[in-house]
């Protein structure tokens, strides 16, 4: 089993509508969660982080945390086709220290 | 710019020869980490080092592959000997500390081409 996985993806949604990703992770101590955006031949851009169970919101993105289950997901609202781009998870896992990525879900917001 | 700064951006080599990736992190921060990405894969990680320290190599292949953060001066990722499977985006980010909320901020990458 992979650390973190990730669906990859293609994942399509029309614009304005409401873009779900998915993350699970394999090590039930990990602490710390992040979401990175990399548009095609860009740098990662950090865009969430969460720690606690539970929501977070900053705009129209929305992080959510269940530890029980070790899943992370990211919720975008009002798609826009600039949200295009492959969304990475990463997670700090305590046996390791550095973070651990899944391989990416990419998404496209069709106009 | 106050941004993680890489350089080269591109960098294009004959197999055989060596390839030197540096790094420069934000102003303030300590702890550097390098990542490959090869087309179409996730990223994934090769060494973490602080200054005149190698924390975690865990991720760096045993032969060719170097890294170091001096004490003065930008962390160089160093790869002897290139191979065309060594073509790839190589990313640097760099943090303030380590620890449950520490973020890494990435570089613009160097997207190293071995012919």
């Amino acid at each position: 089993q992979k650390e973190v996985e990730q669906n990859s993806g293609p994942l399509s949604v029309p614009e304005g509508a409401i873009a779900s990703l998915n993350c699970t992770y394999s090590d039930r101590g990990s602490q710390s969660f992040f979401w990175y955006r990399q548009y095609s031949g860009k740098s990662p851009e950090l865009i969430m982080f969460i720690y606690s169970n539970g929501d977070k919101e900053d705009g129209r993105f929305t992080a959510q945390l269940n530890k029980a289950s070790q899943y992370v997901s990211l919720l975008i609202r009002d798609s826009q086709p600039s949200d295009s781009a492959t969304y990475l998870c990463a997670v700090n896992i305590p046996s390791a220290r550095q973070l651990t990525f899944g391989s990416g879900t990419q998404l496209t917001v069709l106009p | 710019n106050a941004g993680v700064m890489q350089n080269p951006r591109h960098l294009v080599r004959r197999r055989g020869q060596e390839a030197r990736l540096r790094c420069s992190p934000m102003k303030g921060h300590s702890h550097v980490y390098w990542y490959r990405q090869l087309p179409e894969e996730g990223l994934k990680f090769m060494v973490y080092l602080q200054k005149e320290n190698i924390i975690d190599e865990s991720g760096m292949p045993k032969e060719r592959f170097s890294a170091e953060f001096p004490k003065e001066g930008p962390s160089i990722l160093r790869i002897q000997q290139v191979v065309r499977g060594d073509s790839a985006a190589y990313f640097c980010a760099s943090s303030t500390g380590q620890g449950i909320l520490y973020e890494q901020f990435f570089g613009p990458g160097t997207r190293l081409t071995v012919l």
